[in-house]
């Protein structure tokens, strides 16, 4: 399995709280995804990052951030969450332009 | 307009028929194009993967691409009960490594 970890895995948080889910990966590879997943909408993609400190939007990026400050570490933050946030988060890594990507286990996050 | 489509299904087949799941894309310079499988609760894994045009083929499962109808398939032969999952088309930008997927087809494989 390509080494992607994901943390928290489980998340409960407070409407309005600010919460940070992160991605590290050992594999050395470019690019890094954020997707979220809700019945019915399959994968939508967050933001992605195609570098260090290099990042672009996805098709559902209001109410979230990003930073990746080094290769192997991948941060979405929900500066204010809301309960339409409530997702499963799935972060995906890829080592070259069009090559595969690879998916990390998941985090399940709920906003009440 | 979504950037890749699917029909959600779900799509019921038999055990040991053949099961054939579509996609279609958007963005004319989409250079690769994946299949993944998704089991509920877990995380989605590559089946296929594919860059030209044409079929092919890896034991069951053989992917078609078709650029300039700009859609992409999956036949799975002598489906089994095991393969009963979601089935994710995705499509990735070839100028900027954007990935993106379709809403999945359900797979129903009935013994």
């Amino acid at each position: 399995d390509a080494g992607i970890t994901q943390s928290p895995r489980h998340k409960v948080t407070e409407t309005g709280t600010p919460v940070t889910l992160r991605c590290h990966q050992t594999e050395n590879h470019r690019y890094m995804y954020w997707y979220r997943q809700d019945p019915g909408h399959g994968l939508r993609l967050i933001h992605y990052s195609y570098g260090v400190k290099d990042t672009d939007k996805g098709e559902v990026s209001d109410g979230y951030s990003v930073s990746r400050s080094k290769t192997e570490d991948f941060l979405l933050t929900l500066e204010s969450a809301t309960s339409s946030q409530t997702s499963v988060y799935f972060c995906a890594i890829s080592g070259q332009l069009n090559t595969e990507a690879f998916f990390g286990q998941g985090t399940r996050l709920t906003v009440v | 307009q979504k950037e890749v489509e699917q029909n959600s299904g779900p799509l019921s087949v038999p055990e040991g028929a053949i099961a054939s799941l579509n996609c279609t894309y958007s963005d004319r310079v989409s250079q690769s194009f994946f299949w993944y499988r998704q089991y509920s609760g877990k995380s989605p894994e590559l089946i296929m993967s594919i860059y030209s045009n044409g079929d092919k083929e890896d034991g069951r499962f053989t992917a078609q691409l078709n650029k300039a109808s700009q859609y992409v398939s999956l036949l799975i032969r002598d489906s089994q009960p095991s393969d009963s999952a979601t089935y994710l088309c995705a499509v990735r930008s070839g100028n900027t490594g954007k990935l993106i997927f379709g809403q999945g087809t359900t797979l129903q494989v009935k013994p």
